[in-house]
């Protein structure tokens, strides 16, 4: 089946410093979101790509679909305390009919 | 809207009691998804509806774990008999144009198996 896998698997950056998560898939992709969870809260949904090579930005966030529509990336510049949280990454395959979510990346940022 | 509703937010029970979690979707939603969360094993989807129909419940751990949609703007997730090990969050989610859509979670409910 297909599977989602993101690193790291835990990010801890100072305040200001730059955070990346990587998410890669088994199989090529239709599309991908991204989802934002802050401790205690439940997923939200951040962004959707759909086309191979796509950038998307959101303010400080950064997001990529790769070339060959198999991994993404979100570059998050100059955190703040307020991006800690969880960040997932969702992808639905070419045939299959559901998204299937990656395992999260949890960002500490420190002040 | 008022968006993914779940009861209880919390539950503590003792093992071997049935416990039943609930959702309602945002109106107008085709696809009710049930998620367990747990720190060693992430987020996992345990079933998903489309059109109140059961589609995929390959994620449904065991027998003891049971969910039903009876109409559009009502799930549920049965659990009997509880053991500890099925102590997580359970979230529900709705999305509106089917399974790889976005999907909208509810607040989840704490479950707690002592």
């Amino acid at each position: 089946g297909q599977q989602v896998m993101q690193i790291p698997q835990y990010q801890h950056v100072q305040e200001g410093e730059d955070f990346t998560t990587y998410c890669n898939s088994s199989t090529t992709l239709s599309n991908i979101q991204w989802y934002k969870q802050r401790p205690g809260g439940h997923p939200v949904f951040l962004i959707q790509l759909v086309k191979s090579g796509e950038v998307k930005k959101q303010k400080r966030l950064t997001f990529q679909f790769g070339e060959a529509k198999k991994n993404s990336s979100l570059h998050i510049t100059a955190t703040q305390t307020t991006d800690v949280g969880t960040y997932f990454c969702a992808g639905r395959g070419t045939s299959y009919g559901k998204l299937t979510f990656g395992q999260g990346t949890i960002l500490t940022v420190h002040p | 809207d008022a968006g993914v509703i779940q009861s209880p937010r919390h539950e503590v029970t003792e093992m071997g009691q049935e416990v039943t979690l609930r959702c309602k979707p945002i109106s107008g939603h085709n696809s009710l998804f049930w998620y367990r969360q747990t720190m060693m094993r992430g987020l996992e989807l345990l079933i998903y509806f489309n059109n109140n129909v059961p589609i995929d419940d390959s994620g449904m751990p065991e027998d003891r774990f049971s969910a039903k949609m009876p109409n559009a703007s009502f799930s549920t997730l049965k659990i009997q008999p509880s053991e500890p090990r099925d102590s997580a969050v359970y979230f529900c989610a709705s999305s509106f144009r089917g399974p790889a859509d976005t999907q909208y979670f509810g607040p989840g409910t704490r479950l707690t198996v002592l």
